[in-house]
Protein backbone atom coordinates (compact mmCIF):
# COMPACT_ATOMS: atom_id res chain seq x y z
CA UNK A 1 0.00 0.00 0.00
CA UNK A 2 1.69 3.20 -1.08
CA UNK A 3 2.14 5.95 1.96
CA UNK A 4 2.90 9.60 2.32
CA UNK A 5 4.42 10.82 5.66
CA UNK A 6 4.54 14.50 6.10
CA UNK A 7 6.39 16.26 8.95
CA UNK A 8 6.22 18.21 11.12
CA UNK A 9 2.71 18.40 11.76
CA UNK A 10 2.32 22.23 12.27
CA UNK A 11 4.72 24.79 12.39
CA UNK A 12 4.41 28.56 13.79
CA UNK A 13 7.01 30.97 12.37
CA UNK A 14 7.06 34.64 11.91
CA UNK A 15 7.09 36.63 9.14
CA UNK A 16 10.69 36.48 6.53
CA UNK A 17 11.31 33.42 8.23
CA UNK A 18 12.68 30.29 6.14
CA UNK A 19 10.50 27.18 6.34
CA UNK A 20 11.60 23.88 5.22
CA UNK A 21 8.40 20.87 4.90
CA UNK A 22 9.09 17.31 4.72
CA UNK A 23 7.49 14.90 2.73
CA UNK A 24 8.62 11.11 2.72
CA UNK A 25 7.20 8.13 0.87
CA UNK A 26 6.34 4.63 -0.02
CA UNK A 27 5.20 3.75 -3.48
CA UNK A 28 5.32 0.68 -5.32
CA UNK A 29 5.42 2.09 -8.86
CA UNK A 30 6.42 6.28 -8.99
CA UNK A 31 5.50 8.30 -11.36
CA UNK A 32 5.53 11.66 -9.53
CA UNK A 33 5.33 13.48 -6.51
CA UNK A 34 3.13 16.58 -6.05
CA UNK A 35 3.43 19.37 -3.60
CA UNK A 36 -0.46 21.69 -3.04
CA UNK A 37 -1.08 24.44 -0.80
CA UNK A 38 -4.11 24.34 0.77
CA UNK A 39 -6.17 27.53 2.02
CA UNK A 40 -9.96 27.20 3.10
CA UNK A 41 -10.88 25.94 -0.60
CA UNK A 42 -9.65 23.01 -2.46
CA UNK A 43 -5.92 22.42 -2.98
CA UNK A 44 -3.90 24.33 -5.36
CA UNK A 45 -1.12 22.87 -7.11
CA UNK A 46 2.19 24.08 -6.61
CA UNK A 47 5.18 21.61 -8.40
CA UNK A 48 5.03 18.36 -9.75
CA UNK A 49 8.83 16.22 -8.85
CA UNK A 50 9.34 13.31 -11.23
CA UNK A 51 13.01 13.27 -11.51
CA UNK A 52 15.75 13.53 -8.52
CA UNK A 53 17.95 16.56 -7.69
CA UNK A 54 16.31 18.84 -9.85
CA UNK A 55 15.10 21.81 -8.11
CA UNK A 56 11.85 23.44 -8.96
CA UNK A 57 11.25 27.19 -8.04
CA UNK A 58 8.61 29.65 -7.99
CA UNK A 59 9.36 32.60 -6.49
CA UNK A 60 10.14 32.24 -2.54
CA UNK A 61 8.81 28.06 -3.17
CA UNK A 62 11.07 26.06 -4.18
CA UNK A 63 11.46 21.65 -4.29
CA UNK A 64 13.63 18.83 -4.81
CA UNK A 65 13.16 15.58 -4.95
CA UNK A 66 15.24 12.43 -3.74
CA UNK A 67 13.90 9.10 -5.13
CA UNK A 68 17.06 7.26 -3.32
CA UNK A 69 15.74 8.33 0.11
CA UNK A 70 12.29 8.32 -0.91
CA UNK A 71 11.46 12.06 0.18
CA UNK A 72 10.92 15.73 -0.71
CA UNK A 73 11.57 18.81 0.72
CA UNK A 74 9.32 22.24 0.01
CA UNK A 75 11.29 25.14 0.95
CA UNK A 76 9.64 28.61 1.96
CA UNK A 77 11.68 31.60 2.10
CA UNK A 78 11.11 35.07 3.34
CA UNK A 79 7.70 33.84 4.49
CA UNK A 80 4.50 36.34 4.19
CA UNK A 81 1.15 35.61 6.22
CA UNK A 82 -0.65 34.88 3.22
CA UNK A 83 1.73 31.42 2.49
CA UNK A 84 -0.17 29.94 6.05
CA UNK A 85 -2.00 27.11 4.61
CA UNK A 86 -2.05 23.88 4.77
CA UNK A 87 0.49 22.09 2.19
CA UNK A 88 0.36 18.97 1.19
CA UNK A 89 2.16 16.27 -0.68
CA UNK A 90 0.70 13.31 -3.17
CA UNK A 91 2.69 10.73 -4.97
CA UNK A 92 1.38 9.26 -8.06
CA UNK A 93 1.67 5.27 -8.85
CA UNK A 94 2.37 4.86 -12.00
CA UNK A 95 0.54 1.67 -12.30
CA UNK A 96 -3.15 3.14 -10.42
CA UNK A 97 -4.27 5.17 -12.99
CA UNK A 98 -3.08 8.51 -11.67
CA UNK A 99 -4.50 7.96 -8.31
CA UNK A 100 -3.08 10.54 -5.75
CA UNK A 101 -1.53 8.74 -2.28
CA UNK A 102 -1.47 11.98 0.05
CA UNK A 103 0.11 12.81 3.47
CA UNK A 104 -1.89 14.49 6.33
CA UNK A 105 -0.56 17.88 5.51
CA UNK A 106 1.67 20.28 7.30
CA UNK A 107 -0.51 23.37 8.82
CA UNK A 108 1.76 26.67 8.43
CA UNK A 109 1.01 29.46 10.18
CA UNK A 110 3.28 32.47 9.58
CA UNK A 111 2.84 35.30 12.11
CA UNK A 112 3.37 39.15 11.46
CA UNK B 1 -2.71 25.14 -15.93
CA UNK B 2 -5.59 23.17 -16.67
CA UNK B 3 -9.06 24.69 -16.17
CA UNK B 4 -11.63 22.65 -14.39
CA UNK B 5 -14.97 24.02 -12.89
CA UNK B 6 -17.41 22.83 -10.38
CA UNK B 7 -20.82 23.98 -10.61
CA UNK B 8 -22.52 24.90 -7.89
CA UNK B 9 -19.72 25.77 -5.26
CA UNK B 10 -22.13 26.08 -2.44
CA UNK B 11 -25.43 24.11 -1.30
CA UNK B 12 -27.48 23.94 1.09
CA UNK B 13 -29.96 21.25 0.63
CA UNK B 14 -32.75 19.87 3.54
CA UNK B 15 -32.30 16.32 5.05
CA UNK B 16 -33.82 13.92 2.59
CA UNK B 17 -33.07 15.60 -0.88
CA UNK B 18 -30.68 14.97 -3.46
CA UNK B 19 -28.07 17.05 -4.88
CA UNK B 20 -25.92 16.93 -8.18
CA UNK B 21 -22.41 18.43 -8.28
CA UNK B 22 -20.87 18.84 -11.90
CA UNK B 23 -17.10 19.11 -12.67
CA UNK B 24 -15.99 20.07 -15.56
CA UNK B 25 -12.40 19.77 -17.60
CA UNK B 26 -12.23 22.67 -20.18
CA UNK B 27 -10.03 22.42 -21.67
CA UNK B 28 -8.22 18.76 -21.49
CA UNK B 29 -10.28 14.97 -22.01
CA UNK B 30 -10.76 13.66 -18.65
CA UNK B 31 -10.75 9.72 -19.32
CA UNK B 32 -10.70 9.61 -15.85
CA UNK B 33 -12.59 11.25 -12.57
CA UNK B 34 -11.42 11.12 -9.12
CA UNK B 35 -14.14 12.20 -6.05
CA UNK B 36 -12.19 13.73 -2.78
CA UNK B 37 -14.84 14.90 0.10
CA UNK B 38 -12.88 16.25 2.82
CA UNK B 39 -14.49 16.88 6.50
CA UNK B 40 -12.75 19.90 8.15
CA UNK B 41 -9.42 19.69 9.60
CA UNK B 42 -8.92 16.41 7.99
CA UNK B 43 -7.35 15.72 4.81
CA UNK B 44 -8.81 14.48 1.75
CA UNK B 45 -10.44 10.43 1.19
CA UNK B 46 -10.71 9.61 -2.16
CA UNK B 47 -14.38 8.46 -2.31
CA UNK B 48 -14.73 6.99 -6.10
CA UNK B 49 -12.78 6.80 -9.47
CA UNK B 50 -14.62 6.55 -12.45
CA UNK B 51 -13.35 6.03 -16.29
CA UNK B 52 -15.06 7.83 -18.81
CA UNK B 53 -18.43 5.66 -20.48
CA UNK B 54 -17.49 3.19 -17.13
CA UNK B 55 -18.62 2.55 -13.76
CA UNK B 56 -17.20 4.09 -10.71
CA UNK B 57 -15.57 2.06 -8.50
CA UNK B 58 -15.75 3.00 -5.11
CA UNK B 59 -13.37 3.34 -1.99
CA UNK B 60 -13.86 1.05 1.01
CA UNK B 61 -16.84 2.51 3.04
CA UNK B 62 -18.27 4.86 0.70
CA UNK B 63 -21.85 3.87 -0.60
CA UNK B 64 -22.26 3.70 -4.15
CA UNK B 65 -25.99 3.71 -3.75
CA UNK B 66 -25.34 6.66 -1.85
CA UNK B 67 -22.85 8.57 -4.33
CA UNK B 68 -23.64 8.19 -7.67
CA UNK B 69 -21.28 9.06 -10.09
CA UNK B 70 -21.79 9.44 -13.74
CA UNK B 71 -18.74 10.06 -16.02
CA UNK B 72 -20.69 10.08 -19.67
CA UNK B 73 -18.29 12.30 -21.30
CA UNK B 74 -15.04 13.23 -21.38
CA UNK B 75 -15.29 16.68 -19.87
CA UNK B 76 -18.21 16.20 -17.79
CA UNK B 77 -18.62 14.05 -14.18
CA UNK B 78 -21.97 13.81 -11.81
CA UNK B 79 -21.62 13.06 -8.63
CA UNK B 80 -25.30 12.85 -6.67
CA UNK B 81 -25.62 12.52 -3.44
CA UNK B 82 -28.68 10.88 -2.73
CA UNK B 83 -31.69 11.35 0.40
CA UNK B 84 -28.55 13.60 1.79
CA UNK B 85 -28.35 13.84 5.81
CA UNK B 86 -26.88 16.24 7.84
CA UNK B 87 -22.97 13.77 8.02
CA UNK B 88 -22.66 13.93 4.89
CA UNK B 89 -21.88 17.79 4.98
CA UNK B 90 -18.81 18.00 3.76
CA UNK B 91 -16.27 19.95 0.49
CA UNK B 92 -16.85 17.83 -2.00
CA UNK B 93 -13.80 17.87 -4.71
CA UNK B 94 -13.47 16.47 -8.27
CA UNK B 95 -9.59 16.15 -9.53
CA UNK B 96 -10.40 15.02 -13.49
CA UNK B 97 -7.23 13.22 -15.28
CA UNK B 98 -6.38 12.89 -18.51
CA UNK B 99 -2.97 12.52 -20.56
CA UNK B 100 -0.57 14.46 -18.80
CA UNK B 101 -2.87 16.66 -17.06
CA UNK B 102 -3.42 15.00 -13.74
CA UNK B 103 -2.71 17.36 -11.00
CA UNK B 104 -5.47 20.20 -10.99
CA UNK B 105 -8.57 19.90 -8.65
CA UNK B 106 -11.48 21.40 -9.41
CA UNK B 107 -12.56 24.37 -6.52
CA UNK B 108 -14.98 22.80 -4.86
CA UNK B 109 -18.61 22.22 -3.52
CA UNK B 110 -19.28 23.16 0.08
CA UNK B 111 -22.33 20.74 0.72
CA UNK B 112 -24.28 21.89 4.14
CA UNK B 113 -27.11 19.50 5.01
CA UNK B 114 -29.82 21.09 7.65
Amino acid sequence: EDKVVQSPLSLVVHEGDTVTLNCSYEVTNFRSLLWYKQEKKAPTFLFMLTSSGIEKKSGRLSSILDKKELFSILNITATQTGDSAIYLCAVENYNAGNMLTFGGGTRLMVKP
Amino acid sequence: GAVVSQHPSWVICKSGTSVKIECRSLDFQATTMFWYRQFPKQSLMLMATSNEGSKATYEQGVEKDKFLINHASLTLSTLTVTSAHPEDSSFYICRPSGGTDTQYFGPGTRLTVL
